[in-house]
């Protein structure tokens, strides 16, 4: 039983196109996380859901846009792919916003050539 | 300057050895502080999880956190080949608050 699924596992697409990483967790939590990982595994916050409701929303290009239809679902739109959103996106999630531990995903590896 | 600073590694020990990995910060307003393991193509995992200043001990693993200092470590008593992995060190300035990453230390245990 997986805790925490991301879907694809692998992303290889053109520059300029527009693409989608689902992220589910079956482990009822409340709160769900996007994270990139850049080639040196820096790991990055880039948004945080609380009850479907934005609650972290870094400084991350208004290209990105997550969607949360409901609490165990995050998804990630990613309009006109740059060469440098060539990263891994991990997807987590927390059982309340205010509680550390955070069960990651596998990660969706995106490459943009 | 990074927030949190982490020496990428990599560090390569022989089995048996004690693993000693390490994180500095900046701001002193951090107050909860944990580490991650993350093997090859896998997402991170929560090892230690530490309040303040202080240690906690689990099984092979010792956290220690020196808010004076500003200065956290990760230590791994007799290490295992299956202790290969990067080791992210994590922290937050409020329960539940943003955690802050550093950038990983890539940790090889050799048989």
């Amino acid at each position: 039983d997986t805790a925490v699924s991301q879907t694809p596992k692998y992303l290889v697409t053109q520059m300029g196109n527009d693409k989608s990483i689902k992220c589910e967790q079956n482990l009822g939590h409340d709160t769900m996380y996007w994270y990139k990982q850049d080639s040196k595994k820096f790991l990055k916050i880039m948004f945080s859901y609380n009850n479907k409701e934005l609650i972290i929303n870094e400084t991350v290009p208004n290209r990105f846009s997550p969607k949360s239809p409901d609490k165990a679902h995050l998804n990630l739109h990613i309009n006109s792919l740059e060469l440098g959103d060539s990263a891994v996106y991990f997807c987590a999630s927390s059982q309340q916003a205010g509680v550390e531990t955070q069960y990651f995903g596998p990660g969706t590896r995106l490459l943009v050539l | 300057q990074k927030e949190v600073e982490q020496d990428p590694g990599p560090l390569s020990v022989p089995e048996g050895a004690i693993v000693s990995l390490n994180c500095t910060y900046s701001n002193s307003a951090f107050q909860y502080f944990m580490w991650y393991r993350q093997y090859s193509r896998k997402g991170p995992e929560l090892l230690m999880y530490t309040y303040s200043s202080g240690n906690k001990e689990d099984g092979r693993f010792t956290a220690q956190v020196d808010k004076s200092s500003k200065y956290i470590s990760l230590f791994i008593r007799d290490s295992q080949p299956s202790d290969s992995a990067t080791y992210l060190c994590a922290m937050s300035r409020v329960e539940g608050g943003k955690l802050i990453f550093g950038q990983g230390t890539e940790l090889s245990v050799k048989p």
